[in-house]
Order: C-alpha cells, then structure tokens, then sequence
C-alpha cells in the first residue's frame, strides 16, 4: 500500500534558521507531490506541489521542494525561517490517475522569535 | 478567494446516533472528497465523488458511512450509527478536475462521540 514518512514530529528552529523537513514515499509509479501547511486555527492550504517537469519546485512564502525520484523523496527547503512560518506542514502524495490523497504523518514546526 | 466551507464546527453526538456533515465546495469544482483525522494520527482518505457517484473509497468507508450531494452547492456525509471511533476531525476537499487537480480543504468539522 502507498505510505508516506515524514521524518520529523516537532521542530524547533530560531528565527532566520534554515529549514528542511523530510518526505519520502513508497509508491515504485508515477506519482503526483504535494505539501500543504496548516497554521493555527485555520484550514489545510497547499504550499506547493509537483506534477512534472523541472524537479525543484518552488512554491509560496518562499518555500521550495524538491523531487528525487531515485530517492523517492519530496523535501520541502525553506532559507530562512521566520516567526509566522509557525505551523504544522504536511507531504501528500497521490498516484498519476487518482484521486486519493495519502498525508504523512505531520511535523509542526515553531519558531522562536 | 473561494473557499471550501464546512458546518458545523464542533458536532457532539451519543454513539448509536446518525450525525450530517455538510460541505460547501467551491463552485466551479467537480470533484469532491471527504478526509478524516483521528487525534493524533495520519488524515485518511474516505471517498471521492464525481458526477454524483463514488468514484473511489476507502476500506474506513463502510455502510455505516454515505455521501450525498443535495442540491446544487451541499456535499454532506452522513454516519448512520455512530461509534466512539468515529470521533475525529472531518474535512471536506474539493477540486475542478479529478487526476490529480490541487484539493482545497475546508477548516473541519470535530466529531465527538460519546
């Protein structure tokens, strides 16, 4: 079955930190990418994502991502961190042609301003 | 910007008894989805719907569960008899094309079950 690991629960970072949260998936077909973020008391939005195509991706907020697929990694890169970045972010993955989206686990993030 | 809107926010209910989750898509969306989160694990898929059909469910999304789109602009799951485990965060997704289309959520309903 598709399974996504996202590597880390809880991170902790300081203000102008840089930041990579790892994804990896299990799924050997072509696949479709995503990373979504919720901040507090809102609503799950997208980040970025990756269909096809250049393989670093850049999304908003100046986050980017980058698909290895010899890795079948999905990281989310972010240069410096600031204190509104506080959240919980989420890598999906969904197969070519289908609908489901299957979520890793989470990891929120805090930054200490 | 349009946005995925779900009601109500907090539903608590006695187990054995059906609840209604209703969700309001975007408009020009065609592809609808219901996710759960149970506290502290993973969202899971439940069921995506197209053209007023399933179009792919879950093993979760058993009889217990069903999804209807009313009119024109509600998308609701309803659970029949509700259980403790079923107690969890509902979202509410759609998106204008299936294959793989970007899903926007709605904010969630929390399900309580006692």
């Amino acid at each position: 079955a598709q399974s996504v690991s996202q590597h880390n629960h809880h991170v902790i970072l300081s203000e102008a930190a840089s930041l990579e949260l790892g994804c990896n998936y299990s799924y050997g077909g072509t696949v479709n990418l995503f990373w979504y973020v919720q901040y507090p008391g809102q609503h799950l939005q997208l980040l970025l994502k990756y269909f096809s195509g250049d393989p670093l991706v850049k999304g908003i907020k100046g986050f980017e991502a980058e698909f290895i697929k010899s890795k079948f990694s999905f990281n989310l890169r972010k240069p410096s961190v600031q204190w509104s970045d506080t959240a919980e972010y989420f890598c999906a993955v969904n197969r070519e042609y289908g609908n489901k989206l299957v979520f890793g686990a989470g990891t929120i993030l805090r930054v200490k301003s | 910007e349009p946005e995925v809107t779900q009601t109500p926010s907090h539903q608590v209910t006695q187990m054995g008894q059906e609840v209604i989750l209703r969700c309001v898509p975007i408009s020009n969306h065609l592809y609808f989805y219901w996710y759960r989160q149970i506290l502290g694990q993973k969202v899971e898929f439940l069921v995506s719907f197209y053209n007023n059909e399933i179009s792919e469910k879950s093993e979760i999304f058993d009889d217990q569960f069903s999804v209807e789109r009313p009119d024109g602009s509600n998308f609701t799951l309803k659970i029949r008899s509700t259980k403790l485990e079923d107690s969890a965060m509902y979202f509410c997704a759609s998106s204008r094309f299936g294959q793989s289309d970007t899903q926007y959520f709605g904010p969630g309903t929390r399900l309580t079950v006692l």
